[in-house]
């Protein structure tokens, strides 16, 4: 089944090491985007690509840097977790066609 | 700007009770619509989208919504609930247009319990 995958499911880090959270689809979809959301409350975009496009929303810190070396894959680089950025990270792709984002199952960040 | 209220934070009902969550948006533009469902430590699974055509339509799991322009609604309906539907619900709105690569405005979730 075409699908959005994300890796690992659980991640912990401590406190200032960088981590990097992988998202890949067999959706070819063009449009990738990567979602924090902390407990209890709607996901936060943070960016998204079209194509290599990257497109960083105003209010995005400059901890959080991302990179998709092909349409498959994206990657989520966090160079200096903070105790603040222990959240659930979602990753989705874009439907063009519908305009409709199918979501990963996620990665539980915690940092210690 | 598009904006979503999910109206009521929590909705506890008993097994096999019918059961509506609410969402209201806001838009200067025509919208998609969507409803989102949270398991506990899952993404977001989609439940229902409304793109055009019918107002009412039909999802997963035996929900459905109907779209109510003159009333700016996308409520969420189930004729009988189970446990397993336990989860939280999110209603999410983008323009039609395409514009910012349909981003969604989400509404703040409303969580289902489900007790027997």
């Amino acid at each position: 089944d075409a699908m959005v995958i994300q890796n690992p499911r659980y991640q912990v880090t401590q406190f200032g090491k960088p981590v990097t959270l992988s998202c890949s689809q067999t959706l070819n979809h063009n449009v990738m985007y990567w979602y924090q959301q902390k407990s209890s409350q709607a996901p936060k975009l943070l960016f998204h690509y079209y194509d290599k496009d990257f497109n960083n929303e105003a209010d995005t810190p400059d901890n959080f840097q991302s990179r998709r070396p092909n349409t498959s894959f994206c990657f989520l680089d966090i160079r200096s977790p903070g105790l603040g950025d222990a959240a659930m990270y979602l990753c989705a792709t874009l439907s063009g066609a519908t305009g409709t984002q199918y979501f990963g199952p996620g990665t539980r960040l915690t940092v210690l | 700007a598009q904006s979503v209220t999910q109206l009521d934070s929590q909705v506890p009902v008993f097994e096999e009770a019918p059961v509506e969550l609410r969402c209201n948006y806001s838009s200067s533009v025509s919208v998609y619509l969507f409803w989102y469902v949270q398991y506990p430590n899952q993404g977001l699974q989609l439940l229902l989208k409304y793109l055009s055509g019918s107002t009412l339509v039909k999802g997963i799991n035996g929900f459905e919504a109907e779209f109510n322009k003159s009333q700016t609604s996308f409520h969420l309906r189930k004729p009988s609930v189970h446990i397993s539907d336990t989860a939280e619900y999110f209603c999410a709105v983008t323009k039609n247009s395409g514009g910012s690569n349909y981003k969604l405005t989400f509404g703040k979730g409303t969580l289902l319990t489900v007790n027997p």
